[in-house]
């Protein structure tokens, strides 16, 4: 897998935006980006992905620059909840069903009320 | 929404002791994988599984541990001869063939003392 890059860690305010960095220029043609979170004493969960284009689903909005070498992560309002570590992962596609995913240290989110 | 079910959610054994940790994968998926996460460190893939054979094993993952589908909603990872330092939280996940699949449980904790 492709290697990517994010900050150790980010704060935040309860109810305002938050956009996590991802930067993977090593990235391949047929590498999907992949966001995962983990919550505190609680397994990693699927938050969204996407291949070249602006993805939104009901969690989050993935922004992928138009290079692909790097990714935002957008969460629209943080609340409280949303403290968690932030994973950026590349797959290669066309989708490898099967293949591990290879977590990093990912990015620490803080959010204050 | 379908769960992967992990139990049981925290064992303590003995050093040299076998442990079996248990895990019902989403009924559907067809990839089944155990991670572990020392405290305070990243997630680290283990192994993954497919059609009643490893698929795809890390270094970690050495002649202590083996993997079994004893049955068609089970999955087991075994470790042999515990040692102090395998005591972590490990998480069991499943996929299906679609990106987005991958589905971790809650995990169990193991300490060995």
């Amino acid at each position: 897998d492709a290697k990517t890059t994010q900050p150790n860690s980010m704060e935040s305010n309860e109810e305002e935006p938050v956009h996590l960095p991802c930067n993977h220029s090593t990235i391949s043609g047929t590498d999907y980006i992949h966001w995962y979170r983990q919550l505190p004493s609680q397994g990693p969960e699927y938050v969204i992905h996407g291949l070249t284009s602006n993805v939104n689903n009901r969690m989050a909005s993935l922004a992928i620059a138009e290079d692909r070498k790097s990714s935002t992560l957008i969460l629209h309002r943080a609340t409280l909840r949303d403290a968690a570590v932030y994973y950026c992962i590349l797959r290669d596609g066309p989708y490898q069903a099967g293949t591990a995913l290879i977590f990093g240290k990912g990015t620490t989110l803080s959010v204050s009320s | 929404e379908p769960e992967v079910t992990q139990t049981p959610s925290h064992q303590v054994t003995q050093m040299g002791q076998e442990v079996i940790l248990r895990c019902v994968p989403i009924s559907n998926h067809l990839y089944f994988y155990w991670y572990r996460q020392i405290l305070g460190q990243k997630v680290e893939f283990l192994v993954s599984f497919y059609n009643n054979e490893i698929s795809e094993k890390s270094e970690i993952f050495d002649d202590q541990f083996s993997v079994e589908r004893p049955d068609g909603s089970n999955f087991t990872l075994k470790i042999r001869s515990t040692k102090l330092e395998d005591s972590a939280m490990y998480f069991c996940a499943s996929s299906g063939d679609r990106p987005g699949s991958y589905t971790f449980g809650s995990g169990t904790r193991l300490t060995v003392v």
